[in-house]
């Protein structure tokens, strides 16, 4: 079974400028999840999608973050303008709908680097 | 709101040491917990869960047991190894919902 694709998987920008992260999750995988995790601490949620909904944006900064997933399978987070601060992996993760597991699976991550 | 305490690092152990990492939760209802470990460079990787009360879950040598009394899921190994070395965090979830990290726990194994 396939993983979770992330791309790219690093990427160095000026602050201001804009970038773009693609996620495709596990086949089959309706809630599809973005995380945040800066050096040195744990991810933090940033948009959780169930299908091509969103269940929970509340710790996005919508004036500089987006997301979308248009068709409910992949999805595209971009940053813009972005800052130093941003500076961070961006995980990607995906689970299935049903079960009482719960398992999430991440994404190999794509890095950030605003300088 | 739910959230995960674990203990601070670095741990730093020889090969073959007993291993604890302390982590409690707060919650309401009944959460599954997890261990997630992230080696150099990679993305983060289910290391084992418990789903209830009084499960073990266990995974490559490492143990957690979901202590409801004392909101705990401490992970334990027996004795580890230098390829044991990566950031372990300790998370949360209630059904339909994002997991919650705590802020991880980096152990170094030398030999």
């Amino acid at each position: 079974e396939a993983g979770v694709a992330q791309s790219p998987r690093y990427k160095i920008i000026e602050k201001r400028q804009s970038v773009a992260f693609w996620c495709n999750p596990i086949s089959g995988h309706a809630t599809l999840y973005w995380y945040q995790q800066i050096l040195g601490q744990g991810p933090k949620l940033l948009i959780q999608f169930q299908n091509n909904g969103v269940v929970d944006d509340s710790q996005l900064p919508k004036d500089r973050f987006s997301a979308e997933r248009l068709k409910g399978v992949d999805s595209t987070l971009k940053i813009q303008p972005a800052k130093l601060e941003d500076s961070a992996v961006y995980l990607c993760a995906s689970s299935p709908i049903r079960g009482v597991e719960n398992t999430i699976y991440f994404g190999e991550g794509s890095w950030l680097t605003v300088v | 709101g739910n959230s995960v305490t674990q203990m601070e690092g670095p741990v730093t152990l020889s090969e073959e040491a007993f291993l604890t990492i302390n982590c409690t939760y707060t919650a309401t209802g009944y959460p599954s917990l997890f261990w997630y470990v992230q080696y150099p460079g990679e993305g983060l990787q289910l290391l084992l869960k418990a789903t209830k009360a009084d499960d073990k879950g266990s995974n490559k040598g490492f143990e957690a047991t979901y202590r409801k009394e004392t909101t705990s899921f401490h992970l334990e190994k027996g004795s580890v190894q230098v390829s044991d070395s990566a950031v372990y965090f300790c998370a949360l979830n209630q059904a339909g919902t994002a997991l919650i990290f705590g802020k991880g726990t980096t152990l170094s194994v030398s030999s």
